[in-house]
């Protein structure tokens, strides 16, 4: 079975770092995704991890440890604008192309 | 790069009308994925098209639910006998040829059964 788990809640200041943690337990694994969606809009991508360690890109990053089948996404700088779902998805590979989706997580940040 | 285009945007049907929803991807791009989403939960996978071959579809979609790629370019999704239950964002997205999940969506269409 997959199983993607991540806080469904966060508030968060605006200046300040964030980070969103993402487990996952799933029958393969090929790479792990990290999607911002505004409410009431498509989800737009933000990052991929295959390898173990972090990749940055901006005031974004995203960390994983597939041993410990684990992630976080690190928003730093936290603008107002950075207000929205997060959401983790592993894509297993093994002959299915499908993205399997957490919940996500709803990151507010106040003034 | 018009980026991908579903239409309509809202539909309101009533319980045991049949809806179609329509997805236009990118254009160079060849897989095209079909995804629902209710509220507070994330993207649903529902079926997934290369080129015009729909090769994988969810155990989760019914009989009721049918999607098409003719030619390999736009789809359709044909959902029929509509429930309550089908109440939900339908979203759809592309990648190009070797993309994994670096998906692109669609703004999707918001399906209410009354």
């Amino acid at each position: 079975g997959q199983n993607i788990d991540q806080p469904t809640e966060m508030t968060a200041t605006e200046g300040a770092i964030v980070q969103i943690n993402c487990t996952y337990q799933t029958s393969g694994f090929n790479g792990l995704f990290w999607y911002q969606q505004h409410a009431g809009e498509a989800p737009t991508f933000l990052s991929y991890n295959v390898l173990d360690g972090l990749e940055e890109k901006g005031r974004f990053s995203s960390f994983l440890s597939r041993s410990k089948g684990y992630s976080y996404l690190l928003l730093k700088e936290l603008q107002m604008k950075d207000s929205a779902s997060y959401l983790c998805a592993v894509y297993s590979g093994a002959g299915s192309y499908q993205l399997t989706f957490g919940k996500g997580t709803k990151l507010s940040v106040i003034p | 790069d018009t980026g991908v285009s579903q239409n309509p945007r809202h539909k309101i049907t009533k319980r045991g009308q049949n809806v179609t929803f329509r997805c236009d991807p990118i254009s160079e791009h060849n897989r095209l994925y079909w995804y629902r989403q209710t509220l507070g939960q994330g993207p649903e996978f529902l079926t997934y098209f290369q080129n015009e071959a729909q090769l994988e579809k969810s155990r989760l979609l019914s009989d009721r639910f049918s999607a098409e790629r003719p030619k390999g370019s736009f789809s359709t999704l044909e959902i029929q006998r509509t429930e309550q239950g089908d109440s939900a964002m339908y979203l759809c997205a592309s990648t190009p040829r070797g993309g994994a999940g670096e998906a692109f969506f669609g703004q999707g269409t918001r399906l209410t059964v009354v």
